[in-house]
């Protein structure tokens, strides 16, 4: 089944700089990649997704890009705000359709005002 | 529109009892799914289910955890017996597509 693993664990940054976590997947089959922010006491809420036609995808401040050769997709924050401050889950699928998602462990990120 | 909603929000429980945690998923949605979520952890996949087609329950850790789901709507996951160990936050999900959409959450501490 498919395998993702997801760096770093925690990540620090001060506000205004850029944040950039890390997902490799293990089946190439995989076509569905979302991104999950978590903050505390709530459930994981999806903040940008990308499938496996494009290369890269950008919503104000946030943007995802996945290697679809070396399997891998990153996360990119710019101009961070300490409301970004969260664990933040990437996931990969090989199906179409509703189906189960394969999570990494998270990563949390601090946002240093 | 609504959300997944999830019940109850917070259950202490003594060591032996049995639980029932509630899932409501979002209208329309055929597929739901229960993860598991220790302090601090990832999402440990519990169960799925989609439509009328059998559920996965390979994720489910021992017998002693189940779950129901009455057509497309609302689940019930059940742990019989809660041992120190199942104190997690346990979080469902409904989807259309693969696109999961997870309610708050029940805080379950087993005492």
């Amino acid at each position: 089944g498919e395998n993702v693993e997801q760096h770093p664990s925690t990540l620090s940054v001060q506000e205004g700089d850029s944040a950039v976590i890390k997902c490799t997947y293990s089946d190439s089959a995989s076509n569905y990649f979302p991104w999950y922010k978590q903050e505390l006491g709530k459930g994981p809420q999806l903040i940008i997704d990308i499938r496996s036609n494009v290369g890269e995808k950008k919503d104000q401040r946030i943007a995802v890009t996945l290697n679809k050769t070396a399997k891998h997709f990153s996360l990119h924050i710019t101009e961070t705000q300490p409301e970004d401050s969260a664990v933040y889950f990437c996931a990969a699928t090989p199906q179409t359709g509703a189906n189960n998602l394969f999570f990494g462990t998270g990563t949390r990120l601090t946002v240093i005002p | 529109g609504a959300g997944v909603s999830q019940s109850p929000s917070n259950k202490v429980t003594e060591k032996g009892k049995d639980v029932e945690l509630r899932c409501d998923p979002i209208s329309g949605h055929t597929a739901l799914y229960w993860y598991r979520q220790r302090l601090g952890q990832g999402l440990e996949f519990l169960i799925y289910f989609q439509g009328n087609s059998a559920p996965d329950k390979s994720g489910l850790p021992s017998d002693r955890f189940s779950a129901e789901r009455t057509g497309e709507s609302v689940s019930t996951l059940t742990i019989q017996r809660t041992q120190q160990e199942d104190s997690a936050v346990y979080l469902c999900a409904s989807s259309l597509g693969p696109t999961q959409f997870f309610g708050p959450g029940t805080r379950l501490t087993v005492l």
